[in-house]
């Protein structure tokens, strides 16, 4: 059983909707990671947030807004999203860059369908 | 460059035959190689990783790999398929000083009753 839990498993938005994908790790870990996999896609890397500052953008759109409450807690806003956001997120987590052996761990993912 | 090979795309087996999944890499640094597993609509779980000594690591569900320096490979195998195996399989290089892992492509494994 996965440690990393996302909620909503699917979510269904128009495009001028707001909504938030929410994740909880507990596994202590303080790296934390958004990722969008499209089918048949390996996942692709949206934000990493080590100690809970934002650490890594990989120059995602700003209609995505990540946000981390605390070390346990990670989101994803959504605004004005467009049909090809559709997607697989899945939220991960890790030890701190550095660790020896740093392993990342997933969540079951958030099914996101833009209409 | 940094890069994943999985060179196969898509695999099918007899259930209770063996299976080899081939993973190349091209790394800098001293790699830590993973493979994960994806069911159809789920998330990526965790097989089995390397990260240092004995080069043949064991994982869940029977798995296990292993790691030649030599051919910049970490292929996955399991002696006898079972039909619940059937998902995408995919290969991950990353290291200590890094979140940015690379990811394969993906072998996508089919298991015939």
């Amino acid at each position: 059983d996965t440690e990393v839990t996302q909620t909503p498993k699917h979510l269904v938005m128009g495009m001028t909707n707001k909504k938030s994908l929410k994740c909880e790790q507990h596994m202590g870990h303080r790296a934390m990671y958004w990722y969008k996999q499209k089918a048949k896609k390996p996942p692709e890397l949206m934000f990493v947030y080590s100690y809970e500052k934002l650490s890594i953008n990989e120059s995602v759109p700003s209609r995505f807004s990540p946000e981390c409450p605390n070390s346990s807690l990670l989101n994803l806003h959504l605004h004005a999203l467009q049909p090809e956001d559709s997607a697989l997120y899945l939220c991960a987590s890790s030890q701190p860059k550095g660790t020896k052996g740093n392993t990342i761990y997933f969540g079951e993912g958030s099914w996101l369908t833009v209409v | 460059a940094q890069s994943v090979t999985q060179p196969d795309i898509h695999i099918t087996v007899s259930e209770g035959a063996s299976l080899e999944l081939r993973c190349n890499y091209s790394y800098g640094a001293t790699p830590y190689l993973f493979w994960y597993v994806q069911s159809p609509g789920q998330g990526l779980q965790l097989l089995l990783k390397y990260f240092s000594g004995d080069t043949l690591v064991q994982g869940i569900k029977g798995f296990e790999a292993e790691f030649k320096r030599s051919q910049s490979s970490f292929n996955l195998r399991k002696p006898s398929v079972h039909w619940s195996d059937a998902a995408e399989y995919f290969c991950a290089v990353g290291a200590s000083g890094t979140y940015k892992y690379i990811f394969g492509t993906g072998t996508r494994l089919k298991v015939l009753a």
